[in-house]
């Protein structure tokens, strides 16, 4: 069965610092992968997603992931936070052997400092 | 485009009552899909439609949970009877073939 972890549950970071948060996923097939984000009050968004081609995908609010196949990993980050970039984190995996079925990850909450 | 409508957004119940969840898809997406979200964890699928058929309800408990999507659009989740347990959000989503998933805002409900 896929499974997907998250290594942190919580992240407090201060304006302008970077950001990674991990994400490994526990498939050896056809992945794709994607990035939630849910706001505070909010539903979930769609950060960025991977289907294939190049690891490194970009998203939106400046975020990027990198995809590293051997490694199971597809981890977000973002070279300088902001405020309103606090919210939860979460990595998802659709594995197309499983058809259109997502698993997701346990999040992350992330909190940014003014 | 229109995003996925639920309702309703917030229930409060009594344990062993009964309640009903609604879910409109985007237009033209052919899979449905709702999750369960309990406080603090990621989202757990509970059951997936493709058109009006149920794709996967491995993890829908069956002996009080039910969903049906009849004409292939909207859905309904059902809870009867409700269990403490099941305070959670319930978030219906949809998507087209090889796409992302689109969230609705969620049912939050709350067992007493």
């Amino acid at each position: 069965a896929q499974s997907v972890s998250q290594h942190n549950h919580h992240v407090i970071l201060s304006e302008a610092a970077s950001l990674e948060l991990g994400c490994n996923y526990s498939y050896g097939g056809t992945v794709n992968l994607f990035w939630y984000v849910q706001y505070p009050g909010q539903h979930l968004q769609l950060l960025l997603k991977y289907f294939s081609g190049d690891p490194l995908v970009k998203g939106i609010k400046g975020f990027e992931a990198e995809f590293i196949k051997s490694k199971f990993s597809f981890n977000l980050r973002k070279p300088s936070v902001q405020w309103s970039d606090t919210a939860e984190y979460f990595c998802a995996v659709n594995a197309e052997n499983y058809g259109q079925n997502f698993v997701f990850g346990p999040g992350t909450r992330l909190s940014v400092l003014p | 485009e229109a995003g996925v409508a639920q309702s309703p957004r917030y229930k409060i119940i009594e344990k062993r009552q009964s309640v009903a969840f609604w879910c409109n898809p985007i237009s033209g997406h052919a899979t449905l899909y709702w999750y369960q979200q309990i406080l603090g964890q990621g989202p757990k699928l509970l059951i997936q439609f493709q058109n009006n058929g149920v794709v996967d309800d491995s993890q829908l408990p069956k002996d009080r949970f039910s969903a049906e999507r009849l004409k292939g659009v909207d859905s309904t989740l059902k809870i009867q009877p409700a269990k403490l347990e099941d305070s959670a959000v319930y978030l219906c989503a949809s998507s087209q073939f090889h796409s992302p998933l689109h969230f609705g805002n969620g049912t939050r409900l709350t067992v007493t």
